[in-house]
């Protein structure tokens, strides 16, 4: 079945620093894959997308690239604020039968100032 | 535009006790639902899915049933509630027939005592 592997946290950053979360995923077909973000005690929101290999997602400085070949979409970021302290999640929709998301344990993102 | 409603946002019930969760979706028509939980420190569980009224798969098998009384209406539900069912549930909703991501609510904290 499909399946999501993201490195594990909690990552902890300085203010401006480099981010990079791993994420590989195993699915049959052409799944479309997103990063999605949980502030504390709140739901997920989606923080982009990307639905056939190369495409790139990107919103608020965060930017993931679909790479087929190495069954990858990891998560970067040039320089972290504060605010971008959140649980991160990656995750995949497969592109039959269902449609079942299926997510990453999450990475726990620090950045302290 | 699509809204999704999930009630109550918190929740502290007795072991032993009923439980009833509602997900409402609003401005989409026979969209597929979805129940999620996530544990603490833990990522997130499909629990169940429903592609249509009365049509409901479980993902695990546990102390907890679904229902879908109306196209957009998605009712969790337990007859008694044990400790290990304490966690964070996530009601969401995707587009039927296309790839693409699905939308939370808020999330209900359930803390079972």
């Amino acid at each position: 079945g499909d399946s999501v592997t993201q490195m594990e946290g909690p990552v902890t950053l300085s203010e401006e620093a480099f981010l990079t979360i791993n994420c590989t995923y195993t699915a049959t077909g052409y799944p479309s894959l997103f990063w999605y973000v949980q502030y504390p005690g709140e739901g997920l929101q989606l923080l982009l997308k990307a639905t056939k290999a190369d495409d790139k997602g990107s919103n608020k400085g965060f930017e993931a690239t679909y790479r087929k070949e190495t069954t990858s979409f990891h998560l970067e970021k040039g320089s972290v604020q504060v605010s971008d302290s959140a649980v991160y999640f990656c995750a995949l929709m497969g592109s039959g039968g269902y449609q079942k998301v299926t997510f990453g344990t999450g990475t726990k993102l620090q950045v302290i100032p | 535009s699509q809204t999704i409603h999930q009630w109550p946002a918190t929740l502290v019930q007795p072991v032993g006790s009923p439980l009833s969760l509602e997900c409402t979706v609003e401005g989409t028509s026979n969209p597929n639902l979805y129940w999620y939980r996530q544990a603490a420190g833990r990522g997130l569980q499909l629990l169940f899915y429903s592609v249509g009224i009365g049509q409901i798969s479980s993902e695990v098998p546990q102390n907890l049933s679904a229902s879908r009384p109306q196209d957009r209406q998605f009712i969790l539900s337990s007859k008694k509630l044990l400790l290990s069912d304490s966690g964070f549930y996530l009601c969401a909703w995707a587009l039927t027939g296309m790839n693409t991501e699905a939308f939370f609510g808020q999330g209900t904290r359930l803390t079972v005592v």
